[in-house]
């Protein structure tokens, strides 16, 4: 059964850092067809795609939010983890992991996201 | 910046057909775009239904389908049920490796 759970502070002050974590169950990050994205979601807006890691290390990040944004992974302990830097209001939300699967199948190449955590609401205030 | 354009929302009539769109500011989506779709209801998070613009996940009702339209990635439900009333995500994938959600489509079922 695969499982995503999200984790991490409730509220965080502004200018400080917020660093969420991802523990996967189900499936190990060193599969070389596993990466985990981490999205957010302000309360009554959309989804937000922020940073992917895939399974040799490789990163990805939102243009827009690079300069804030670390992630990284511990195989062993199966966890994902995210740093933001720079806390603001704005960034009140409800904050996700999901896996993704690269692979070919049926003579194609598919990227697949398919399990979420329940995600994790983060206020931002002071 | 690359921005992903859905409609805002939608009505259908139970057991209607109807096709929310996705679409992308840079141009026409294709397959290599791989589009994913997601359906959030209220106070949950969102369930994926669609991969690779038409791929279902085993959990995916058969009523929903994907495809590609007019230039745009496309999802369609035939024979709308009141548990589809949710809002709908569409996500895309840009070379360089970063991916960009849509602003979502709420559908109501009246």
């Amino acid at each position: 059964q695969v499982t995503l759970k999200e984790s991490g502070p409730v509220l965080v002050k502004p200018t400080e850092t917020l660093t969420l974590t991802c523990t996967v169950s189900g499936f190990s990050l060193s599969n070389a067809r596993m990466g985990v994205s981490w999205i957010r979601q302000p309360p009554g807006k959309a989804l937000e795609w922020l940073a992917h890691i895939f399974s040799n290390d490789e990163k990805s990040y939102s243009t827009s939010l690079k300069s804030r944004l670390t992630i990284s992974k511990d195989t062993s302990k199966s966890q994902v983890v995210l740093t933001m830097t720079n806390m603001d209001p704005v960034d009140t939300a409800t904050y996700y992991c999901a896996r993704q699967q690269n692979y070919y199948g049926s003579g194609s190449y598919h990227q697949n996201f398919d399990y979420w955590g329940q995600g994790t609401l983060v206020t931002v205030s002071s | 910046q690359t921005v992903v354009t859905q409609e805002p929302s939608l009505t259908v009539s139970p057991g209607g057909t109807v096709t929310l769109t996705c679409a992308s500011s840079t141009g026409a989506v294709t397959s290599g775009y791989y589009p994913n779709w997601f359906q959030q209801k209220p106070g949950q998070a969102p369930r994926a239904l669609i991969y690779s613009t038409s791929n279902k996940h085993s959990w995916t009702p058969a009523r929903f389908s994907g495809s590609l339209l007019g230039g745009k990635a496309a999802l369609t439900l035939s024979g709308v049920q009141p548990e589809d009333e949710a809002e709908y995500y569409c996500l895309l994938y840009y070379g360089g490796a970063y991916w960009v959600f849509g602003g979502g489509t709420k559908l109501t079922v009246l």
